[in-house]
């Protein structure tokens, strides 16, 4: 089985960076990724991580240690819009197929 | 835009009735995957379909839910006498692929409620 973990909630500055970590233990790690969600609205995917390293993408970046079972997305130059719930996603090898495992998200609260 | 539907967004109903829900993939996707999200809870997986075979149904949570997929394209989750416990959101993605770094895409999910 997968465990994943991630803080419940965390709040913020408008215009200061935020971590958002994620652990996890998995049989067989195939893939990571990160997904943001609004209330009430379907999770929209933000980043991949399959390899050690950072993926920059914009104000947003996720950082990936396979051996650490470790991730964590950085968000800059926050806004107001980012306030959201922020899903960490493990993909294991032995899953029948491109199965995810979701943690229980981090909802991220932005403050002016 | 040609994202994932799912239908009905809303749904209402006593228990013990029971619940058809629908998804329409992205066209061309052959991967599906229904899941369920309790209210500030993250995604329960619930079952896969690559095409129409479902290789992994290890997420149902009782004989009660039973999903198809047809021509490879919409799927139906099916849950019969509903209890008050099944109310949740039922969302709905598809991929590209499966086994591929393909991200999954997400539809609006159906707000099921038992009185």
């Amino acid at each position: 089985g997968q465990n994943i973990d991630q803080p419940t909630e965390m709040t913020a500055t408008e215009g200061a960076i935020v971590q958002i970590n994620c652990t996890y233990q998995t049989s067989g790690f195939n893939g990571l990724f990160w997904y943001q969600q609004h209330a009430g609205e379907a999770p929209t995917f933000l980043s991949y991580n399959v390899l050690d390293g950072l993926e920059e993408k914009g104000r947003f970046s996720s950082f990936l240690s396979r051996s650490k079972g470790y991730s964590y997305l950085l968000l800059k130059e926050l806004q107001m819009k980012d306030s959201a719930s922020y899903l960490c996603a493990v993909r294991d090898l032995t899953a029948a197929g491109n199965k995810l495992t979701f943690g229980g998200g981090t909802r991220v609260l932005v403050k002016p | 835009g040609a994202g994932v539907s799912q239908s009905p967004s809303n749904k209402v109903t006593e228990k013990g009735k029971d619940v058809e829900l629908r998804c329409d993939p992205i066209s061309g996707h052959t991967a599906l995957y229904w899941y369920r999200q309790s209210l500030g809870q993250g995604l329960e997986f619930l079952i896969y379909f690559q095409g129409n075979s479902a290789p992994d149904k290890s997420g149902l949570p009782s004989d009660r839910f039973s999903a198809e997929r047809t021509g490879g394209s919409v799927s139906t989750l099916t849950i019969q006498r509903t209890q008050q416990e099944d109310s949740a959101v039922y969302l709905c993605a598809s991929s590209l692929r499966e086994m591929s770094h393909q991200p999954q895409h997400f539809g609006d999910g159906t707000r099921l409620s038992i009185l």
